[in-house]
């Protein structure tokens, strides 16, 4: 299994632009989530989805959309991008029934920089 | 609101220097609480579940355990290999709608 996959691991951004950044997992997970980490700030929920189709806000987020089509993939799109974007985006995925732990296996991660 | 509340935010240890990195937390129906080491530059790579006071779980020379207030995470003779990043993390709700609210996490430098 190749677990969660990210793509890309680093992009930069103008002030503006809007893109695409991808998670793919393997594992038949129901439960994707993306993260934003910052420095000091932890880990902070953006969006997450609960199965295709079915998708959620969390903490932080204003300024992304998301969408999912089929259990593996679960993108994340910025709009119109902005320097306080810049951060480093982590996707996860995990079961979601209490016959699991929720245990959450995290992507590599993909590093922003908006200028 | 969820509160979770990682101390101290960095540690420099010598290696065989035993310690404990604290996570206290606040949350209403906490269904578990979840300990993830991560290294720079990587994502976070899971440790321990645990959902129940008392409760204690051990990996090589990590040992997590768990109270009605805060967990700890006990590194028994450390090496440098465990330098990392230490994240806790706690769960509230369940099935396909629960919510994971993450520390800020302890920096954790083990010197040779």
């Amino acid at each position: 299994n190749a677990g969660v996959t990210q793509t890309p691991k680093f992009q930069v951004l103008k002030t503006g632009q809007s893109m695409t950044l991808q998670c793919a997992q393997d594992m038949n997970h129901e439960y994707m989530s993306w993260y934003r980490q910052d420095p000091g700030m932890g880990l902070r929920l953006i969006h997450y989805s609960v199965g295709a189709g079915i998708t959620d806000q969390g903490e932080v987020p204003n300024g992304y959309n998301v969408s999912r089509s089929t259990t593996e993939d679960f993108p994340l799109r910025l709009l119109s991008a902005a320097p306080s974007q810049t951060s480093v985006y982590f996707c996860a995925s995990s079961y979601a029934s209490s016959d699991y732990s929720y245990e959450q296996y995290f992507g590599p991660g993909t590093r922003l920089t908006v200028t | 609101e969820d509160q979770v509340t990682q101390s101290p935010e960095a540690l420099r240890l010598q290696e065989g220097e035993s310690s404990s990195l604290n996570c206290s937390y606040t949350v209403s129906g906490l269904r578990g609480l979840f300990w993830y080491r991560q290294d720079p530059g990587k994502g976070p790579e899971f440790l321990f579940t645990l959902y129940s006071a008392g409760e204690e779980k051990e990996k090589e020379r990590l040992k997590a355990t768990l109270t009605k207030k805060e967990s700890f995470l006990h590194i028994t003779a450390p090496k440098p290999e465990d330098s990392a990043t230490y994240l806790c993390a706690v769960l509230r709700g369940g099935g396909s709608n629960y919510k994971l609210t993450f520390g800020k996490g302890t920096l954790l430098t083990v010197n040779p």
